[in-house]
């Protein structure tokens, strides 16, 4: 059973657009959520945390917010570039058991 | 200057060899990890350490074995390797929420370890 799922599983967008990807879970524990990014061949880097107690981080053209009522987050992409193209991980830690759960990924590919 | 700093990088080696996988931190973190990348792209965790002491083993194989000789460093020893082992293993530090020291709880990688098993 995947605890975390991202739809879509790939995404292709023209340079210039804005985008929203989709992370949702299927446990209520507290937890923090943590969006990444994976280049080809490459480890992940971290974009935004949203601790337990929060609701939304921003950073640049990127902000992703949490709600926990219906067990989703969303990250949004505003004025997209090609160097956007990567894959976007969502994870959420469970406090309970101290693990970090990956969701499956959504491949980003920005045209330009 | 590498937070989470990964060696070897690539690992190519023959199916019964026994090879080890090296991480340390500069970050002061408490607690270190190790997860697996499958050719499907799915990352999982295998190992936690807080301070030295195993939090989690995710029904690994005992063949493989963390070591943590101090909080900064968080090796990975592989037994008898096997084709299915062939995998990126990916090392990790956070600071916990909760706890004595308390930080973010944000988890930050290395670059990964990318293991062939020939």
């Amino acid at each position: 059973k995947q605890e975390v799922t991202q739809i879509p599983a790939a995404l292709s967008v023209p340079e210039g657009e804005n985008l929203v990807l989709n992370c949702s879970f299927t446990d209520s524990a507290i937890y923090n959520l943590q969006w990444f990014r994976q280049d080809p061949g490459k480890g992940l880097t971290s974009l935004l945390l949203i601790q337990s107690s929060q609701r939304e981080q921003t950073s640049g053209r990127l902000n992703a917010s949490l709600d926990k009522s219906s067990g989703r987050s969303t990250l949004y992409i505003a004025a997209s570039q090609p160097g956007d193209s990567a894959t976007y991980l969502c994870a959420r830690f469970n406090f309970g058991n101290e693990k970090l759960t990956f969701g499956t990924g959504t491949r980003l590919t920005i045209i330009p | 200057d590498t937070a989470v700093s990964q060696t070897p990088k690539y690992l190519v080696t023959q199916m019964g060899n026994d090879k080890s996988i090296k991480c340390e931190q500069n970050l002061g973190h408490d607690t270190m990890y190790w997860y697996k990348q499958d050719s499907k792209k799915f990352l999982k965790i295998m190992f936690s350490y807080n301070n030295k002491e195993l939090i989690i083993n995710e029904t690994v194989p005992n063949r493989f074995s963390p070591k943590s000789p101090d909080k900064a460093h968080l090796n990975l020893h592989i037994n008898s390797l096997e084709l299915g082992d062939s995998a990126v293993y990916f090392c990790a530090s956070s600071h916990p929420q909760t706890g004595e020291t308390r930080g973010t709880g944000e988890l930050f990688f290395g670059e990964g370890s990318r293991l062939t098993v020939l």
